[in-house]
């Protein structure tokens, strides 16, 4: 069974910051990763497909990149409704592992 | 619009069998380019996939995670556009918010329901 470990767990950093979260599997998924933004309260939202494909309607301070094992999900500058917990996901084959999730708070 | 609608009770106790329904709209079970999903998310174990159904080369098939893979059942009940979740022998570690979702073929779940919170506690 493939694994997605997530790193940092949690971080904080101010406003207008570079913020990278990265996600790595445990053995090559190719690029059938997504990526989602959960609120709290909120239903989790899509921010990327197919490891580095921006859905409809995310702003362009997401970007993406990565395949094989590695993957990175950069927010270029931190805005106060960036604070949310980030999941990676995989489905390449089934199951559709999530990752465990960074926290991403305001410093 | 795709819409899921999820209904079920908010108390389960513990060892019984905790159950919810989703109703779609917008779409169709039987689309071949979608999974229908369960997820769950708690405090203590972030987002977790428990299992899907989805419908290839004319037949219904299921994917399930491994920590629930003896105790979780999804079927799809295409005379109501619908599909459920049945998760037995439930304990309080089995409390969460359960949402069912759409999963596009290779891009990811887009549509989710609003989400609904369970607690296993007698």
């Amino acid at each position: 069974d493939i694994q997605m470990t997530q790193s940092p767990s949690s971080l904080s950093a101010s406003l207008g910051d570079r913020v990278t979260i990265t996600c790595r599997a445990s053995q090559g998924i190719g690029n059938r990763l997504s990526w989602y933004q959960h609120a709290p309260g909120r239903i989790p939202k899509l921010l990327v497909y197919e490891a580095s494909i921006l859905e409809s309607g995310v702003p362009s301070r997401f970007s993406a990149s990565g395949s094989g094992t590695d993957f990175t999900l950069t927010i270029s500058s931190l805005q106060p409704e960036d604070v949310a917990t980030y999941y990676c996901q995989k489905y390449n084959v089934d199951p559709l592992t999530f990752g465990g999730g960074t926290k991403v708070e305001i410093k | 619009q795709i819409r899921l609608q999820q209904s079920g009770p908010g108390v389960v106790k513990p060892s019984q069998t905790l159950s919810l329904i989703c109703a779609v709209s917008g779409d169709t079970l039987s689309n071949t380019s979608a999974t229908w999903n369960w997820v769950r998310h708690s405090p203590s174990r972030g987002l977790e996939w428990l299992g899907r159904t989805l419908y290839r080369s004319h037949q219904w098939h299921t994917d399930y995670a491994l920590s629930v893979e003896s105790r979780i059942t999804v079927n799809p009940d295409t005379s109501k556009n619908q599909f459920s979740l049945h998760l037995n022998s439930v304990t309080p570690d089995d409390t969460a918010v359960y949402f069912c979702a759409r999963e596009r073929d290779w891009a990811g779940i887009a549509h989710w329901s609003q989400g609904a919170l369970v607690t296993v506690s007698s």
